[in-house]
């Protein structure tokens, strides 16, 4: 599976968008790039995936450049309740029969303040 | 919270005594896995199953089994508690979309 690389730590003001890049310049074609985030004390929550087109769902928006190489997790209106890491992993396509783990790095711990 | 509870959510050992941890699912998934975490470590793969009796290791699988006798549970046995597998572990199921989704975690402390 593809290295993924995140900054350590963001901070961000509640109310405005959180944007938390990912990059992944050795990612293969039928890699896909997906995000998790983790509370303290919980379990790992999925939040997003995509190939190549940019998505967006309830929770948040992924946004994957052209050349695949890097993506960014951006959530719109950040609240105190996104504080937590957040995990991008690539994996491969399940149905090549790949993608039977995550392989969860050290993430990017975001902090929301007032 | 996709139907899946791990019991017990705390516990205590003592090194050498045998332990069982519970992964239940009310979903139907086929796929289901073992995870730990540990500071600096991340989560890490310890098994998973892909059906009934059918399972396989990940990455730290030693000193651990599993056993699927149900599509609704999974079972992760340390047969000989160490200290080193104290730890908190995530079971987690995986949708026919590829999404995994985590149970609260149980946190083993071994003594």
């Amino acid at each position: 599976d593809a290295k993924t690389t995140q900054p350590p730590s963001m901070d961000c003001a509640e109310g405005r968008a959180a944007n938390l890049p990912c990059n992944h310049s050795t990612i293969s074609g039928n890699e896909y790039v997906y995000w998790y985030r983790q509370i303290h004390s919980q379990g790992p929550q999925y939040i997003i995936h995509g190939l190549k087109n940019n998505e967006t769902n309830e929770m948040a928006s992924l946004i994957i450049t052209e050349d695949r190489k890097s993506s960014t997790l951006i959530l719109p209106h950040a609240t105190l309740r996104d504080t937590a890491v957040y995990y991008c992993i690539v994996r491969p396509d399940i149905l090549t029969g790949g993608g039977n783990k995550l392989t969860f790095g050290t993430g990017t711990q975001l902090k929301v303040e007032l | 919270d996709a139907g899946i509870t791990q019991s017990p959510r705390h516990k205590v050992t003592e090194t050498g005594t045998p332990v069982t941890l519970r992964c239940h699912q009310t979903e139907n998934h086929r796929y289901m896995y073992w995870y730990r975490q540990d500071p600096g470590h991340g989560l890490r793969l310890i098994h998973y199953s892909y059906g009934v009796k059918d399972t396989d290791k990940g990455e730290v699988s030693d000193g651990y089994s599993v056993s699927r006798s149900k599509t609704e549970d999974f079972l992760l046995t340390l047969e000989s508690a160490t200290s080193s597998q104290t730890s908190v572990y995530f079971c987690a199921i995986r949708n026919k979309y590829g999404e995994q989704y985590f149970g609260p975690g149980t946190r083993l402390t071994v003594t």
